[in-house]
């Protein structure tokens, strides 16, 4: 069975630039939660879908949004690039009645300069 | 915010002992208490979980334990292999919401 996949593995933008990250969660799961994990710190929630909505958001602003596709596929979009984004963006997966039991992608490095 | 701390960033244990890796949380709302391990240049994985309403679960070769009194949460490794090395994070689930810490790193040494 094929684990969560995330492309690209790796970004590099500039500051001021947009960013878009894309995941493919596990076939039969329909939420999708996307992290970020900076260097040295643990990972931080950003957002979280379901069945094509938008359940709950971490403490981040605006400029991070997503969305989730009727095939359960999401993307990650990051405006207005700060350099303070550079990090790897993690999305997981799992059943909607098992949130607990997330299962990860390898993660996209997104670095800003 | 929320606080999801460990007791001790980096833990050696000698291949074929027990390890402990400890987490303090804040959140006396939160409703799971997640363990995951994180090898180098992989995303995490999920472990084991446990209700907040149980003290204990077992899994294949490690046991949560959770105490709620002190906000207390440990993770049990028993016969620790070298495929244990990895960086290990707890994380609280208050509702819809996700925390996690900082992690522990876990060495074995052969």
């Amino acid at each position: 069975e094929a684990g969560v996949t995330q492309s690209p593995t790796h970004l590099i933008k500039t500051r001021g630039q947009q960013a878009t990250l894309r995941c493919s969660p596990i076939s039969g799961h329909t939420s999708v939660y996307w992290y970020q994990q900076a260097l040295g710190l643990g990972l931080q929630f950003l957002l979280w879908y379901d069945e094509g909505e938008e359940r709950n958001r971490g403490n981040f602003p605006p400029r991070f949004s997503g969305r989730q596709f009727p095939n359960y596929s999401s993307e990650l979009n990051v405006n207005a690039l700060e350099l303070e984004d550079s990090a790897l963006y993690l999305c997981a997966s799992s059943l909607w009645y098992r949130g607990s039991e997330q299962y990860f992608g390898p993660g996209t490095r997104l670095t800003v300069t | 915010g929320e606080s999801v701390g460990l007791h001790l960033p980096t833990l050696s244990v000698q291949e074929g002992d027990n390890s402990i890796i400890n987490c303090a949380y804040s959140n006396s709302a939160s409703d799971y208490f997640i363990w995951y391990k994180q090898e180098s240049g992989k995303g995490p994985q999920f472990i084991i979980d446990i209700r907040s309403n149980m003290d204990k679960r077992q899994g294949q070769r490690v046991t949560v334990l959770l105490n709620k009194t002190v906000k207390h949460l440990s993770l049990q490794i028993a016969a620790t292999q070298p495929g244990d090395s990895a960086v290990y994070f707890c994380a609280e689930r208050p509702g819809n919401q996700f925390y996690f810490g900082t992690g522990t790193s876990l060495t074995v040494i052969p």
